[in-house]
């Protein structure tokens, strides 16, 4: 069936420094999530993404957090400074409508150190 | 305070056996879908589930909206079977969802 696609899947990087994390959504998708999960708990939602604005953030999607997806290309979460708590996997998922199916993708697994 | 309760938190099953996992949801609900997570992390969608039953081979879901719960059955295991399993409820259209805490699950052989 149709996918989201993650890049990178992997991603190490220095406290502090700044990350994009890349979402390719399904292509006829109109909303766009972001998810995040640390190793072993709960998958806790961060963002929701419609029409080029922010619909919803949870309390997790803090001030060093980012989304854009600028001309239909990548959806995108930029964190700018990192910081040792960020490390987790990162789920992008779209649907097509508000209260449809959700396809998540593989997930980008980053590690702050 | 939590939303989602998912039942039980784990449960080993010998080959064969047959398997009910609970979900639970304490607001009023606007969908369901039933997830399964592999060991390597991504998910699979198993379920879109508003309400009623649906089945797809030896998996069946049962949301009862009014009653606020939402069950995956799962028929003859397999190791295969292996996995975390999730479910996520959007409480109102337009929002977006929000995960249980997920049942792993062990079938041995």
């Amino acid at each position: 069936g149709p996918k989201v696609l993650q890049i990178p899947s992997h991603q190490i990087i220095d406290m502090g420094q700044m990350v994009t994390l890349n979402c390719d959504p399904v292509s006829n998708h109109l909303y766009f999530y972001w998810y995040k999960q640390i190793l072993g708990q709960q998958m806790e939602f961060l963002v929701n993404f419609y029409n080029g604005k922010v619909m919803e953030k949870s309390k997790l999607f803090k001030d060093q957090f980012s989304v854009e997806r600028p001309d239909g290309s990548y959806f995108t979460l930029k964190i700018q400074p990192t910081a040792l708590e960020d490390s987790a996997v990162y789920f992008c998922a779209s649907s097509f409508t508000a209260n449809s199916d959700y396809t998540f993708g593989s997930g980008t697994r980053l590690l702050v150190i | 305070g939590q939303q989602v309760q998912q039942s039980p938190a784990s449960l080993v099953l010998q080959e064969g056996e047959n398997a009910e996992l609970q979900c639970n949801f304490s607001t009023s609900l606007n969908s369901m879908q039933w997830f399964y997570q592999r060991p390597g992390g991504s998910l699979v969608s198993l379920f879109y589930n508003p309400s009623g039953t649906k089945q797809s081979g030896r998996l069946t879901s049962t949301t009862v909206i009014k009653e606020r719960r939402s069950s995956l059955h799962i028929s003859s295991s397999q190791t295969t079977d292996s996995g975390t399993y999730l479910c996520a409820m959007e409480r109102n259209s337009g929002t977006y969802q929000r995960f249980g805490t997920g049942t792993k699950l062990q079938v041995v052989p």
